[in-house]
C-alpha cells in the first residue's frame, strides 16, 4: 500500500536551517507529483511547495520563496524540502503528500519542526 | 488569514444533513475544480472530494460536493458520530499560481 514517511523535524533558532526528507512505498514515485503541506499548532492547512514528477517544475507559497526549495531523488524514492533563513512562524507540522486523481492524494504522518530561540 | 472563507464551525444530529460552505474568487474556486479533505484531531488528513465532485474510492457515497460560481460545498447526508472531524476545502488558484485553503470548519455531531 502506499506510505509516506517524513523525517527530519526538529527544534531550529530563528535563522537556522533543516532539511526535511519524506520517503516513499507502494508506488512508482518517478510518475507523481508531490507537495508539503503544513499546518500550524492549533491551525488550519496551508500549502508549501510542489515538484512535477521528474522535478522540471516547482511551485511555492509566497512566505517561502526565497528560502525554501523542494526536491526529489527519484532514485531513492524520497522527496526533500531544505528550509533555510527559518522563522518563528514556520513551526508546524510538515506533511508530504502524493498528487494523483485529489492533489493531495495520499499524505504521510507528518514532521515537527519549531523555530524558537 | 485563509484565501477561501468557510465557516469556522458546524453542527448537526444523526441522520441529518449538513453543508459546509467553501467561498472564493474568480481566481480560485471560479476557474478551478474544488477539493475537500477531511482531519481528525492528532492524525494527517485525507482526502474526500476531487474534482469538485468525485470521492476518492473508500468514500461513503454520504459525502458530495458541488461549486457554483465563487463558491462550493460540502455535503454530508445521514450524519453519523464518526463524521465529527475538521473539513478544508482547497483549490489552485491562478492569480497567486499556488494552492489555497480554507481555514478549516469543524463540524461537531450533537
Amino acid at each position: 500500500q502506499v506510505q509516506l514517511v517524513e523525517s527530519g523535524g526538529n527544534v531550529v533558532q530563528p535563522g537556522g536551517s533543516l532539511r526535511l526528507s519524506c520517503i516513499v512505498s507502494g508506488f512508482d514515485f518517478s510518475r507523481f507529483g508531490m507537495h508539503w503541506v503544513r499546518q500550524a499548532p492549533g491551525k488550519g492547512l496551508d500549502w508549501v511547495a510542489f515538484i512535477r514528477p521528474d522535478a522540471s517544475d516547482r511551485a511555492y507559497v509566497g512566505s517561502v520563496k526565497g528560502r525554501f526549495t523542494i526536491s526529489r531523488d527519484n532514485s531513492k524514492n524520497t522527496l526533500y524540502l531544505q528550509m533555510d533563513n527559518l522563522r518563528p512562524e514556520d513551526t508546524a507540522m510538515y506533511y508530504c503528500a502524493k498528487e494523483s486523481l485529489s492533489p493531495w492524494d495520499h499524505w504521510g504522518q507528518g514532521t515537527s519542526v519549531t523555530v524558537s530561540s | 488569514h485563509s484565501v477561501l472563507t468557510q465557516p469556522p464551525s458546524a453542527s448537526g444530529t444523526p441522520g441529518q444533513r449538513v453543508t459546509i460552505s467553501c467561498s472564493g474568487s474568480s481566481s480560485d474556486i471560479g476557474s478551478s475544480a474544488v477539493n475537500w479533505f477531511q482531519q481528525f484531531p492528532g492524525s494527517a488528513p485525507k482526502s474526500l472530494i476531487y474534482n469538485t465532485d468525485e470521492r476518492p474510492s473508500g468514500v461513503p457515497d454520504r459525502f458530495s460536493g458541488s461549486k457554483s460560481g465563487t463558491s462550493a460545498s460540502l455535503a454530508i447526508s445521514a450524519l453519523q458520530s464518526e463524521d465529527e472531524a475538521d473539513y478544508y476545502c482547497a483549490a489552485w488558484d491562478d492569480r497567486l499560481n499556488g494552492w489555497v485553503l480554507g481555514g478549516g470548519t469543524r463540524l461537531t455531531v450533537l
